[in-house]
């Protein structure tokens, strides 16, 4: 089983519509989760952090359930710009190597005017 | 701040020869790096931890003697991938934890496109 599972996409939604991505991670242990951006051929950009009690940046929101070990990222009001891959990463929690990341497949949003 | 470069962005050589890849953090001192590697359509892949002045952390299935791993200081890595097929042609991308900013956020560099002919 991999360690963080993401919708498969790609996602081709409209400009201004909201959207949402699903993640679930297998290690109970994880401590950090994280949503990155990653534009074509280009290295991956933090978007934001996730917390437990979930936390917005604007249009972005991001959940976590710890129980179901599931992690999601919505996106209001989608711009052109938005268009890219959105990769859900985990860290390896305690007994791992200390920063040891795991990143999901990533998914595919195109935004279109 | 927390700013990652590698050098170079793309490069192209033969079967058989080595290319040396450098990341280094610009504006901090990262005693953390990791390098990664990322094929078409698929995630990125850890291959190993670099800690300052020490052996790196080689993750399962990745050739420590074929990928070749330096962190002689606390703002340069070095991946030197030796007798390269193309088979390794890849995205190759690293990253480096920032000290007080949450630690395990990473900044990657912005990545070295091989190609092995």
């Amino acid at each position: 089983r991999k360690e963080v599972e993401q919708d498969p996409g790609p996602f081709n939604v409209p400009e201004g519509a909201t959207v949402a991505f699903n993640c679930t991670y297998s290690n109970s242990a994880s401590q950090s989760f994280f949503w990155y951006r990653q534009d074509c051929r280009k290295e991956p950009k933090l978007l934001m952090s996730v917390y437990s009690s979930g936390n917005e940046d604007g249009r972005f929101t991001a959940q976590l359930n710890r129980a179901s070990q599931y992690i999601s990222l919505l996106i209001r009001d989608s711009k052109l710009s938005d268009s890219a891959t959105y990769l859900c990463v985990v860290n390896g929690g305690r007994g791992s190597t200390l920063g040891r990341l795991y990143f999901g497949r990533g998914t595919q949003l195109t935004v279109w005017p | 701040g927390a700013v990652v470069s590698q050098h170079p962005s793309w490069v192209i050589c033969k079967s058989g020869t080595s290319v040396k890849i450098e990341c280094r953090s610009l504006d901090f001192q990262a005693t953390t790096m990791f390098w990664y590697r990322q094929f078409p359509k698929q995630s990125l892949m850890l291959m190993a931890t670099s800690n300052e002045g020490s052996k790196a952390t080689y993750e399962q299935g990745v050739e420590k003697d074929k990928f070749l791993i330096n962190h002689a200081s606390l703002t340069l890595s070095t991946l030197t991938v030796t007798s390269a097929h193309p088979e390794d042609s890849s995205f190759y991308i690293c990253s480096a934890q920032t000290p007080g900013q949450g630690w395990d956020e990473q900044y990657f560099g912005p990545g070295t496109r091989l190609t092995v002919t």
